[in-house]
């Protein structure tokens, strides 16, 4: 299938050990976040999202950490699994219409 | 439950041409998005329809229309292709407009343009 992000940042972890992913985000405003993850070939799959009132967010294997002084949004993913491997984008939110997204990053499992 | 479906998988059309994309949302779920994904860049919105209305339109030429039917699927329209109109073309569907809901995706249509 398709490759998607062939020059993006590339994260590499051993399976087994914890993934940071780091999102920098653009607008001051946007008070809604979602994680994705994007398989070759496939669309991108929901994984966790986080309003602006929280600082903190935890579902199964992944958190996602929210600092709204910086800007910066990370996705963490516990005990990391080579189905893990793909690309993962953070999306911003206004309250508006539309999301946007930032320019992702490859998550590499090393067996 | 059936997730977003998109049509045609892949197409090649050439340079000129006019290209209808078509997506049916989730059951129940009244809202489509349109996005364009450039390979190695995140998706960018095109359109939002909600209840058959565009609520939104991002950073596209008028070559770039859309439409949304009763039973809520979309068509998206791009006349006068370019190459750089090559790209994944991906359908999102929420229950609602705006912000603030989750959207889910479609797995593409890949527009190959020659």
């Amino acid at each position: 299938g398709e490759s998607v992000g062939l020059h993006l940042p590339t994260l590499s972890v051993q399976e087994g050990d914890n993934s940071i992913i780091n999102c920098a985000y653009s607008n001051s405003a946007s008070d809604y976040f979602i994680w994705y993850k994007q398989e070759s070939g496939k669309g991108p799959q929901f994984i966790i999202d986080i309003r602006s009132n929280m600082d903190k967010r935890q579902g199964q294997r992944v958190t996602v950490l929210l600092n709204k002084t910086v800007k910066h949004l990370s996705l963490q993913i516990a005990a990391t699994q080579p189905g893990d491997s793909a690309v993962y984008f953070c999306a911003e939110n206004s309250g508006t219409y539309k999301y946007i997204f930032g320019t992702g990053t490859r998550l590499k499992v090393l067996a | 439950d059936a997730g977003v479906t998109q049509s045609p998988t892949h197409l090649i059309k050439t340079r000129g041409q006019h290209v209808t994309l078509r997506c049916s949302p989730i059951s129940g779920h009244k809202s489509v998005s349109w996005y364009q994904q450039v390979l190695g860049q995140g998706p960018q919105f095109i359109f939002q329809y909600y209840e058959k209305e565009e609520r939104g339109r991002g950073n596209f030429p008028d070559r770039f229309s859309a439409r949304q039917f009763p039973n809520y699927s979309s068509e998206l329209n791009v006349n006068a292709l370019l190459l750089g109109d090559s790209a994944l073309y991906l359908c999102a569907s929420s229950d609602l407009a705006g912000g603030h809901y989750e959207q889910y995706f479609g797995p593409g249509t890949r527009l190959t343009v020659t």
